[in-house]
């Protein structure tokens, strides 16, 4: 069974400064990995998402990129500003697994960009 | 605009009481789904929904029920059955490929009263 894992939980880092988020998943079957935006009591925000066959996509300051057959993908934002505090969630879509329309989703990093 | 619409945005359900919670999409996709979050977690599937009149158990559907007349809608229904619920439940949309994203609505938010 898929497991995606996002380290650290929280992060806090002062504005302006360029920082990494990451995540890892156990299967690398995968068809795509998304990244969302979390807004406190919001829904998701799609941010970027990697096909299985690219290594990486870019909008604006962010820049994902995915290592399929290790497990991993980060998740890159230049310049921080305090509008960028949020949870940021990863989400693989598994082609191994009984659905291929299934996500799994990682726990998400909580971001503060102080000012 | 095209999106996704949950309603209500919060929900108060008594002891023994089904609720339902409304997701309506207009962005023309096949695929509709519901999630469950808990606080700290990332999100679980509840079901799915590929076309019209059909749909599937994800990992946690024991004491849920949905319904998928309309291609538009995909209501969830949280029923007695379901003895811990609250959480932020979310409503997602996508188009049939399964390289495309999914899309998120707002949310509503279920309490026990």
């Amino acid at each position: 069974k898929q497991e995606v894992t996002q380290i650290p939980a929280a992060l806090s880092v002062p504005e302006g400064e360029n920082l990494v988020l990451n995540c890892s998943f156990t299967d690398s079957a995968i068809y795509n990995l998304q990244w969302f935006r979390q807004d406190p009591g919001k829904g998701l925000t799609s941010l970027l998402l990697i096909q299985s066959s690219q290594r990486e996509q870019t909008s604006g300051r962010l820049n994902a990129s995915l290592d399929k057959s290790s497990g991993r993908s980060t998740l890159y934002i230049a310049a921080s500003q305090p509008g960028d505090s949020a949870t940021y969630l990863c989400a693989v879509r598994s082609s191994s697994s009984g659905s291929a329309r299934q996500l799994t989703f990682g726990s998400g990093t909580q971001l503060t960009v102080l000012p | 605009d095209g999106g996704i619409t949950q309603s209500p945005k919060y929900l108060f359900r008594k002891e023994g009481q089904n609720v339902t919670l409304s997701c309506e999409q207009n962005l023309n996709h096949d695929a509709m789904y519901w999630y469950r979050q808990d606080p700290g977690q990332g999100l679980r599937l509840i079901y799915y929904s590929q076309i019209v009149n059909d749909f599937q158990k994800g990992d946690i559907a024991e004491g849920y029920s949905v319904s998928r007349e309309k291609k538009e809608s995909f209501p969830l229904t949280v029923t007695s059955a379901q003895k811990n619920p609250t959480a932020f439940y979310l409503c997602a949309s996508s188009r049939g490929n399964s390289n495309q994203p999914q899309h998120f609505g707002d949310g509503t938010r279920l309490s026990i009263l």
